[in-house]
């Protein structure tokens, strides 16, 4: 079956634009994370939903970050008037709700000029 | 403050030889550990997990070790394989379905 997905793979930004990267969960996952891994990091927590809960958005490093997730699938990560640090991986996970496992997609390569 | 830390940035091992890669916690909390293994240009992928209950949890030539009390989990690769080497990421959560923190991770490399 059909793993998460994520688009676009790559996306050059001037600073100062807006970017929206996209994810694809696994068909009936539940749960959906986003993460982010800065150069010579770790993977960086930013937000997770779950089924029709509100999203624990803890991990946004801004007010610029924001996610959305319509219909209990696709979700729309969007960063507002990029910043050269936000350059990094943007990974999207999903897991059935109960379960820990975090299935991942390939990220997006995120590079503000 | 890191909770999940990895010191080793790297490891390089002899085929056949044992991967000994470990991770420590801070925090008591954590209820459920994973380690996961990720090839350049793609995205981490699941490998073998733990939970707070346990303290050993094997998967053919995967085990992985938790010590409580140290605050300590290790992942034993035995026989290692050039296929291998990889980033190995340990991430812990304090309950299943919430997010994981991780480690900034260890290079694995294995030689022939």
């Amino acid at each position: 079956g059909a793993g998460v997905s994520q688009s676009p793979s790559n996306k050059v930004t001037e600073k100062g634009k807006d970017v929206e990267l996209r994810c694809d969960p696994i068909s009936g996952h539940t749960a959906l994370y986003w993460y982010r891994q800065s150069l010579g990091q770790g993977l960086e927590f930013l937000i997770y939903f779950q089924g029709n809960s509100a999203p624990d958005k803890s991990g946004l490093p801004s007010d610029r970050f924001s996610a959305e997730r319509t219909g209990g699938s696709v979700s729309t990560l969007t960063i507002q008037r990029t910043q050269q640090e936000d350059s990094a991986v943007y990974l999207c996970a999903s897991s059935l709700s109960i379960l820990n496992e975090q299935f991942f997609g390939p990220g997006t390569r995120l590079t503000v000029l | 403050d890191q909770q999940v830390k990895q010191n080793s940035p790297s490891l390089s091992v002899q085929e056949g030889r044992i991967s000994i890669l470990n991770c420590d916690y801070t925090n008591s909390m954590f209820d459920y550990f994973l380690w996961y293994k990720k090839y350049p240009a793609e995205g981490p992928t699941f490998l073998i997990s733990i939970s707070s209950i346990k303290d050993k949890n094997e998967d053919g030539r995967f085990t992985v070790f938790l010590n409580k009390s140290a605050k300590h989990l290790s992942l034993h690769i035995v026989p290692s394989q050039p296929g291998d080497s990889a980033v190995y990421f340990c991430a812990a959560s304090e309950k299943a379905g919430t997010a994981l923190i991780f480690g900034k991770g260890t290079t694995l490399s294995v030689s022939s």
